[in-house]
């Protein structure tokens, strides 16, 4: 157990629609990053957020968004869904946020767009 | 652009040998990290190695260890006396600048009983 929590673990929606994934980093991690690992695209980093500011942007889509909280806690919302959405998304965390720090990661929330 | 490069989609190992599971990288920037995590059939992601850039010896930890060559660009990850749990993908990173991450594309180890 990491210590890195993802709620909900399944989701299934419609094309179309809106979903909100939540993350709790581990006791004292002040950064949070998002991936998304999908058969066709692999681990794909989206975005980072150190201390509720956002610190560095990957491959994330406009319709996709996140925000950290001030109790550090993430939020991923993906709106106008396609079918290509489907994929495992991965909530990680680190102390810092700089290259030394080793990454945890949460045990995935599997988005399943029909 | 970070880039990082797996050419092994899948190696088989016999239980107790060692193995090892390539990666090279390409990167700019001269300070970064080189990551390696195994993800299960579970799905999970877990943290097995880091490797920094200016480190002078080569990491490990328990039965992993990073075969680090610099010059080379290359971060290969040996496990000594694989066991059944071994099984899983095992994914290469880079991370630099302010944490961003390059996965590679995974390399598929099964051990053999």
């Amino acid at each position: 157990d990491s210590g890195v929590t993802q709620t909900p673990k399944h989701l299934i929606t419609a094309t179309g629609q809106r979903v909100t994934l939540r993350c709790s980093p581990r006791s004292g991690d002040l950064s949070v990053y998002w991936y998304q690992q999908s058969l066709d695209q692999g681990l794909q980093f989206l975005i980072q957020y150190y201390n509720g500011e956002e610190r560095a942007k990957g491959n994330i889509l406009e319709r996709f968004s996140a925000q950290q909280f001030p109790d550090l806690h993430s939020e991923l919302n993906l709106s106008s869904l396609e079918l290509g959405d489907s994929a495992l998304y991965f909530c990680a965390s680190s102390e810092e946020g700089d290259s030394k720090d080793t990454q945890y990661f949460g045990p995935g929330t599997r988005l399943t767009v029909l | 652009a970070q880039k990082i490069t797996q050419t092994q989609p899948g190696m088989f190992v016999q239980e107790k040998e060692a193995v090892t599971l390539d990666c090279t990288y390409d990167t700019s920037d001269p300070s970064y990290g080189l990551f390696w995590y195994k993800q299960p059939s579970s799905g999970e992601m877990i943290f097995l190695i880091y490797q920094g850039s200016y480190d002078q010896q080569n990491a490990t930890e328990g039965r992993y260890s990073l075969n680090f060559q610099k010059a080379r660009k290359s971060a290969n990850l040996v496990i000594s006396a694989s066991q059944l749990g071994d099984s899983a993908m095992y994914f290469c990173a880079t991370v630099w600048g302010y944490q961003k991450v390059t996965f590679g594309t995974g390399t598929k180890l099964q051990v053999i009983p």
